[in-house]
């Protein structure tokens, strides 16, 4: 069965530090990864995903993921954080199955506290 | 376009009570997956249905839990006879087709169970 490793579960920065939250998973085919987002009160939306092609994923609000196939990773980055990115994140990975949809596996989230 | 609505947000029951969650897909979207998530836990895949069809129900508990995607109406989130490990917070996710299409989740319903 497919799982995804989360490694930080908190995290604080100050603001226009740089981030950067791992993201391992266990599954040898070929796999769908996102990160999605879930600001406090608020549903989660996805920041960005990767499908195929360029390893290096470009999403919303500045942040970028780079799938490393050979390391099972696809970790999250971005220059300079802001307060408003003050939220949790999960990383999750879609491994397919014989039925064509969406089982997402979740990580179990890493909280990130941005300080001003 | 509206999103995915969940209701109620918050729903309290007592042991052994039946508790009812309800979700409306994007329009246009099909397939909806319901999601549960434990405190400090990650959300963990229930079910999957189709209009009128459970597809994967692999997540859900053998038992006190049933899901509906019924031809007209919400898709609906049933557990029977509730307990307190049931606490959670249940997520309902809608895409409109199979494949690469991300997920739209709902706000969620949290269920306490006192």
């Amino acid at each position: 069965a497919q799982s995804v490793s989360q490694h930080n579960h908190h995290v604080i920065l100050s603001e226009a530090a740089s981030l950067e939250l791992g993201c391992n998973y266990s599954y040898g085919g070929t796999v769908n990864l996102f990160w999605y987002v879930q600001y406090p009160g608020q549903h989660l939306q996805l920041l960005l995903k990767y499908f195929s092609g360029d390893p290096l994923v470009k999403g919303i609000k500045g942040f970028e993921a780079e799938f490393i196939k050979s390391k099972f990773s696809f970790n999250l980055r971005k220059p300079s954080v802001q307060w408003s990115d003050t939220a949790e994140y999960f990383c999750a990975v879609n491994a397919g199955n014989s039925g064509g949809y969406q089982k997402v596996t979740f990580g179990t989230g890493t909280k990130l506290q941005v300080i001003p | 376009n509206a999103g995915v609505m969940q209701n109620p947000r918050h729903l309290v029951r007592r042991r052994g009570q039946e508790a009812r969650l309800r979700c409306s897909p994007m329009k246009g979207h099909s397939h909806v997956y319901w999601y549960r998530q434990l405190p400090e836990e990650g959300l963990k895949f229930m079910v999957y249905l189709q209009k009128e069809n459970i597809i994967d129900e692999s997540g859900m508990p053998k038992e006190r839990f049933s899901a509906e995607f019924p031809k007209e109406g919400p898709s609906i989130l049933r557990i029977q006879q509730v307990v307190r490990g049931d606490s959670a917070a249940y997520f309902c996710a809608s895409s409109p087709d199979l494949g690469g299409s991300p997920l739209h989740f709902g706000n969620g319903t949290r269920l306490t169970v006192t």
